[in-house]
C-alpha cells in the first residue's frame, strides 16, 4: 500500500486560508469516507483534527475543515494563526482492512 | 482523562527482539480497538497494525512491512496493549505510538517510545 500523496510544504500569512491536499486511489481515499487528518507539533504526538472526511472532534477550532472529491481529500485552515504551524498528515482506511497515511505537509505561518 | 503510556523502547541489534507495552487508563479498555503507529526519524507516520476488542473477535491486522515479524496482543485484565517485535531491521527504527482506534480514525495517542535498531 503506497503512502497517500501530500505536498511537502505549504505556507500562508496570519489571517489567510490554506488548503492541504491528500491524493490516494479508489482503494483508499476514493473508496471510503474514512479520511482523517492529524496535526503534529515538533516532538509531540499527533492530534486528531478531522475524521470521516469532514467531522471535527469537540475542542478543535472551527477554522479547520475537511472535504473530499474523488480520490483527493483536502484540509482547509482558515484565519491562520501562529500556533497552526505544524506538520499535518492525512490518513485513510483501505480496501485491505489496513490504514495508510500521507507523507505529511509542513505548514509554515509566515 | 484518557491516557496512553508507552514503554519498552530502546537500542536493539538487527535480528533482535523487543516488546513494547502501552498502559491505558481513563476509558473502558476492554471495549477498545487499539493500533500501533510508528514514525521513523524525520519521516512521516506509518500504520503498523491493530487489534480488535475481544468482544469483536480480538483479531489483528498488520501492515505489509511488519507482517510475520510483529505481533500485537492485549491483556484486558491489565489494561495493557503489547507489540512484540521480532527479526528487527534497521528500517524499524522509529518512535512507536499507541493509539485508540475510534471506528476509522485514531484518537488519542500516547507520547511514543523510541526503538533504535543498530549494530
Amino acid at each position: 500500500q503506497s503512502a497517500l500523496t501530500q505536498p511537502a510544504s505549504v505556507s500562508g500569512s496570519p489571517g489567510q486560508s490554506i488548503t492541504i491536499s491528500c491524493t490516494g486511489t479508489s482503494s483508499d481515499v476514493g473508496g471510503f469516507n474514512y479520511v482523517s487528518w492529524y496535526q503534529q507539533h515538533p516532538g509531540k504526538a499527533p492530534k486528531l483534527m478531522i475524521y470521516d472526511v469532514s467531522n471535527r472532534p469537540s475542542g478543535v477550532s472551527n477554522r479547520f475543515s475537511g472535504s473530499k472529491s474523488g480520490n483527493t481529500a483536502s484540509l482547509t485552515i482558515s484565519g491562520l494563526q501562529a500556533e497552526d504551524e505544524a506538520d499535518y498528515y492525512c490518513s485513510s482506511y483501505t480496501s485491505s482492512s489496513t490504514w495508510v497515511f500521507g507523507g505529511g505537509t509542513k505548514l509554515t505561518v509566515l | 482523562e484518557v491516557q496512553l503510556v508507552e514503554s519498552g523502547g530502546g537500542l536493539v541489534k538487527p535480528g533482535g527482539s523487543l516488546r513494547l507495552s502501552c498502559a491505558a487508563s481513563g476509558f473502558i479498555f476492554t471495549n477498545a480497538w487499539m493500533s500501533w503507529v510508528r514514525q521513523a526519524p524525520g519521516k512521516g507516520l506509518e500504520w503498523v497494525g491493530r487489534v480488535k476488542s475481544k468482544t469483536d473477535g480480538g483479531t489483528t491486522d498488520y501492515a505489509a512491512p511488519v507482517k510475520g515479524r510483529f505481533t500485537i496482543s492485549r491483556d484486558d485484565s491489565k489494561n495493557t496493549l503489547y507489540l512484540q517485535m521480532n527479526s528487527l531491521k534497521t528500517e524499524d527504527t522509529a518512535v512507536y505510538y499507541c493509539t485508540t482506534q475510534q471506528f476509522f480514525h485514531f484518537d488519542p495517542w500516547g507520547q511514543g517510545t523510541l526503538v533504535t535498531v543498530s549494530s
